[in-house]
């Protein structure tokens, strides 16, 4: 069946380093691919998403490129801060939303 | 505008008594989706609605879960005789409609927590 498997956590960094999140996916259709973001205490929210091969998703200065190829979504962020520590989800939708297990991030100052 | 509401935020109860959660979408959204976060184990879809019906309710854990719309906007998912293995976050998210490719964007609500004891 459809599933997304994420990179396992948790992951910290030093403020300003460089983020990679590998998310890989299995699908049977032609899926839609996103990345949610849970912050501390706070619900799920939109990171961003790509409805089809070759499409980037970005924002706040997240990307991720949906790769047919080799069936990853893989987010990045070129200087993380420590605002962005908070639980990334990678996620895909053919006919119902499948999550990843979900990394946490931690941001160090 | 208002977001997806759930209520209650927080549930305890005693193994073997009955629950219901209650999910309010973002008006004009006719699509809702009931999801389940336990610890360390993720997001677990549960059921979606397009209007008031239930096309596919084989994600729904056991038969003593229920859930139903009516009137195309709230909706309330049942557990009824809970145990300790259903305490986790239950996520109600909506979106403007079930699209094929999930193309339409789905905004959460802020969970109910439920502990069984």
């Amino acid at each position: 069946g459809d599933s997304v498997t994420q990179m396992e956590g948790p992951v910290t960094l030093s403020e300003e380093a460089f983020l990679t999140i590998n998310c890989t996916y299995t699908a049977t259709g032609y899926p839609s691919l996103f990345w949610y973001v849970q912050y501390p205490g706070e619900g799920l929210q939109l990171l961003l998403k790509a409805t089809k091969a070759d499409d980037k998703g970005s924002n706040k200065g997240f990307e991720a490129t949906y790769r047919k190829e080799t069936t990853s979504f893989h987010l990045e962020k070129g200087s993380v801060q420590v605002s962005d520590s908070a639980v990334y989800f990678c996620a895909l939708s053919v006919n119902d939303m499948r999550f990843g297990a979900g990394t946490r991030l931690t941001v160090k100052p | 505008g208002a977001g997806v509401s759930q209520s209650p935020s927080n549930k305890v109860t005693e193994k073997g008594k009955d629950v219901e959660l209650r999910c309010d979408p973002i008006s004009g959204h006719t699509a809702l989706y009931w999801y389940r976060q336990s610890l360390g184990q993720g997001l677990e879809f549960l059921i979606y609605f397009q209007g008031n019906s239930a096309p596919d309710k084989s994600g729904l854990p056991s038969d003593r879960f229920s859930a139903e719309r009516t009137g195309g906007s709230v909706s309330t998912l049942t557990i009824q005789r809970t145990q300790q293995e259903d305490s986790a976050v239950y996520l109600c998210a909506s979106s403007l409609e079930f699209a094929s490719g999930g193309a339409n964007t789905q905004y959460f609500g802020p969970g109910t927590r439920l502990t069984v004891l």
